[in-house]
């Protein structure tokens, strides 16, 4: 059973580029949420979203967005990157939306941006 | 405002000993408790979820405990390994069977586990 897979690994971006990234579910997995990870703040939840419409959002400023498919694919979207937006962004997918019971949440390796 | 306190941010242990990580919340209601590990380059895997009704937990040499209580939980590691060494985050779900919650995370204890 193939796991959450994101892409690309690495990549690196200067300020004021932008960056997509892109997260395939576990089959089956309805929801993809992600969240951005620094030394600093730790796991901060970025958005979750289920049956291509986003449920929930983080604390985080519009230039983060993201977008999932039919296919429960998930893209994530950062505009006019900063500096302080280098990190290591995880992709989880689950069954059903968080909330709606003890969901466990199967979590991607990372794709690890760093700006210049 | 709802919080996630680890502790202790980091710890290095002899392999074959034990050891506990602490965990101290302030969300409430809530509805699980969850412990990760991550190794490395990794992302974070499940270790054990628990609800507020439960007290422990157990998944191989990893027991989690709960108190609802104190809002308090820890995760104890018994005889240790060198695969041990990574970083365990404790993570909240916030408002018991309201869809759309956004987890609480913890900045994470990072365990060395040294032969």
């Amino acid at each position: 059973k193939a796991g959450v897979t994101q892409t690309p690994r690495y990549l690196i971006k200067t300020r004021g580029q932008q960056v997509t990234l892109s997260c395939s579910p576990i089959s089956g997995h309805r929801s993809v949420s992600w969240y951005q990870q620094t030394p600093g703040q730790g796991l901060q939840f970025l958005f979750e979203y289920f049956s291509e419409t986003q449920r929930n959002k983080g604390n985080f400023p519009g230039r983060f967005s993201g977008r999932q498919f039919s296919n429960s694919r998930s893209e994530m979207n950062v505009s006019t990157l900063e500096l302080g937006d280098s990190a290591l962004y995880l992709c989880a997918s689950s069954p059903q939306r968080e909330g709606a019971g003890a969901n466990v949440l199967t979590f991607g390796a990372g794709s690890r941006l760093t700006v210049l | 405002k709802n919080q996630v306190e680890q502790s202790p941010q980091s710890l290095i242990i002899l392999e074959g000993k034990n050891c506990t990580l602490q965990c101290n919340y302030t969300v409430s209601p809530f509805s699980n408790l969850r412990w990760y590990k991550q190794d490395t380059g990794r992302g974070p895997v499940s270790l054990t979820i628990m609800t507020f009704s439960e007290n422990t937990k157990s998944n191989g040499r990893y027991t989690a405990t709960l108190d609802a209580d104190t809002k308090q939980s820890s995760l104890h590691i018994t005889a240790s390994q060198l695969s041990d060494s990574a970083s365990y985050i404790c993570v909240v779900s916030p408002r018991p069977n309201q869809a759309g919650t956004a987890l609480i995370f913890g900045k994470g204890t990072t365990l060395s586990v040294s032969s």
